[in-house]
């Protein structure tokens, strides 16, 4: 069985601070896909980032940055110089390869950032 | 276009109504879901329709009915449902090719249901 670990239930910051995010996963898959979402109060799920099971290398992308590492099973992601706008929860998923990509999301963490 | 559309956005039903929910996406995307979301909970899979064929129901009750007329719908009928079944029901649409690279799943707006 799948299974992905979101430990911070809520994370709270001040505007222009950095917060990393983090998610621990298990699976017996060797090939899978890892993703992270953001959850707006308006509801919409929307994709932030895919990494897959073979690619350890770490990216940037603006203020947004990953750290996926295999050894640990993890696949962290930080927000530099935070916004209010980021306020939402984000949410770490773990895919299948097969099995109609079957997905396990963590159970998310609510960030909320203050003025 | 790019995006999953979702409709309604609210609904407001009584259990013994009968309706449904309706999902489209004009990406070509082959594999199509439906989810059950409820307040500070992760989205729960319910169904998956892979190439227009039921793949995965994740046993749901038989109270939920999904259908899909061709690749591009997707609809959710809905009879005799209980108040506990009100919830954020989400759809999403993934490529469901080969390439790793695009195999994210996209997320319609949700229907938020209440059932009375």
């Amino acid at each position: 069985a799948q299974k992905v670990t979101q430990a911070q239930t809520e994370i709270s910051v001040v505007e222009k601070e950095d917060v990393t995010l983090d998610c621990v996963y298990e699976t017996r898959d060797t090939t899978y896909y890892l993703f992270w979402y953001k959850q707006p109060p308006s509801g919409e799920l929307v994709f932030l980032i895919r990494r897959n099971s073979f690619d350890e290398q770490n990216e940037i992308s603006g203020r947004y940055s990953w750290n996926f590492q295999k050894s640990t099973s993890s696949f962290n992601f930080t927000i530099t110089a935070s916004q209010v706008v980021d306020s939402a929860v984000y949410f770490c998923a773990l895919s299948e390869v097969t099995n109609a990509g079957k997905s396990t999301f963590g159970d998310g963490t609510t960030l909320t950032v203050k003025p | 276009d790019t995006e999953v559309t979702q409709t309604p956005k609210h609904l407001v039903m009584g259990m013994t109504n009968k309706k449904s929910l309706k999902c489209e996406q004009h990406m070509g995307h082959r594999a199509m879901y439906w989810y059950k979301q409820k307040a500070k909970k992760p989205p729960e899979l319910m169904f998956v329709y892979s190439y227009e064929k039921l793949s995965i129901n994740e046993s749901v009750p038989s109270r939920f009915s999904p259908e899909c007329p061709n690749s591009s719908l997707l609809n959710l009928h809905l009879h005799a449902l209980q108040p506990e079944d009100s919830a954020l029901y989400l759809c999403a649409s993934r490529k469901a090719g080969r390439e790793w690279r695009e195999n994210e799943q996209f997320f319609g707006p949700g229907t938020r249901l209440t059932v009375l």
